[in-house]
């Protein structure tokens, strides 16, 4: 019964290369977020959509492209892979757009080479 | 914008002690406080929230956290850890307007030890 998960849990790949995370949930909740974890754990949101509409991009590279096919469903595509995106990817969900709890995935860890 | 300083970056202590991770924020407006667990290799759960009403806020696992406005801070407290409590303990928050988001602490290793 996984609330939000994600896949692939790891992702080994080299620079250059184009990948994608996927995340669902089935919470039935509106809004969804994808946070983006370094190296020292800090956390830092990076999208967020309300019932599959962009509503949060936060200075985000463009090569970074979410895509939400259903609001159930947030997929997070990278191109032109750098050193610097290794990193671990949190997808999360809320019932509202930001000031309600959020419940988190498991987290893919991309490792870029 | 709003912004949050854990100031301990890592907290030892002995199994059954007595623990309090420390929070402070900082924002213009009115907000809404967390506290998530990050266990290792995985995702973050919420301990406890604060969204309005009593300023002690009862979580899972025996946490409890107390708002204090006046010193804008949000301090995580057990009384009685034990060696499963070790993890990573973020305190976050938003801000109660419009499509806020959730800005995170740097986190705080709590590493308890028989």
């Amino acid at each position: 019964d996984t609330a939000v998960s994600q896949t692939p849990k790891y992702l080994v790949t080299q620079m250059g290369n184009d990948k994608s995370i996927k995340c669902e949930q089935n919470l039935g909740h509106d809004t969804m977020y994808w946070y983006k974890q370094d190296s020292k754990k800090f956390l830092k949101i990076m999208f967020s959509y309300n019932n599959k509409e962009l509503i949060i991009n936060e200075t985000v590279p463009n090569r970074f492209s979410p895509k939400s096919p259903d609001k159930a469903h947030l997929n997070l595509h990278i191109n032109s892979l750098e050193l610097g995106d290794s990193a671990v990817y949190f997808c999360a969900s809320s019932p509202f757009p930001g000031t309600y709890e959020q419940y988190f995935g498991p987290g893919t860890r991309l490792t870029v080479t | 914008a709003q912004s949050v300083t854990q100031l301990d970056s890592q907290v030892p202590v002995f199994e059954e002690a007595p623990v309090e991770l420390r929070c402070n924020y900082s924002s213009s407006v009115s907000v809404y406080l967390f506290w998530y667990v990050q266990y290792p290799n995985q995702g973050l759960q919420l301990l406890l929230k604060y969204l309005s009403g009593s300023t002690l806020v009862k979580g899972i696992n025996g946490f409890e956290a107390e708002f204090n406005k006046s010193q804008t801070s949000f301090h995580l407290r057990k009384p009685s850890v034990h060696i499963s409590d070790t993890a990573e303990y973020f305190c976050a928050v938003s801000e109660n307007s419009g499509y806020s988001t959730l800005t995170f602490g740097k986190g705080t290793m709590l590493l308890v030890s028989p």
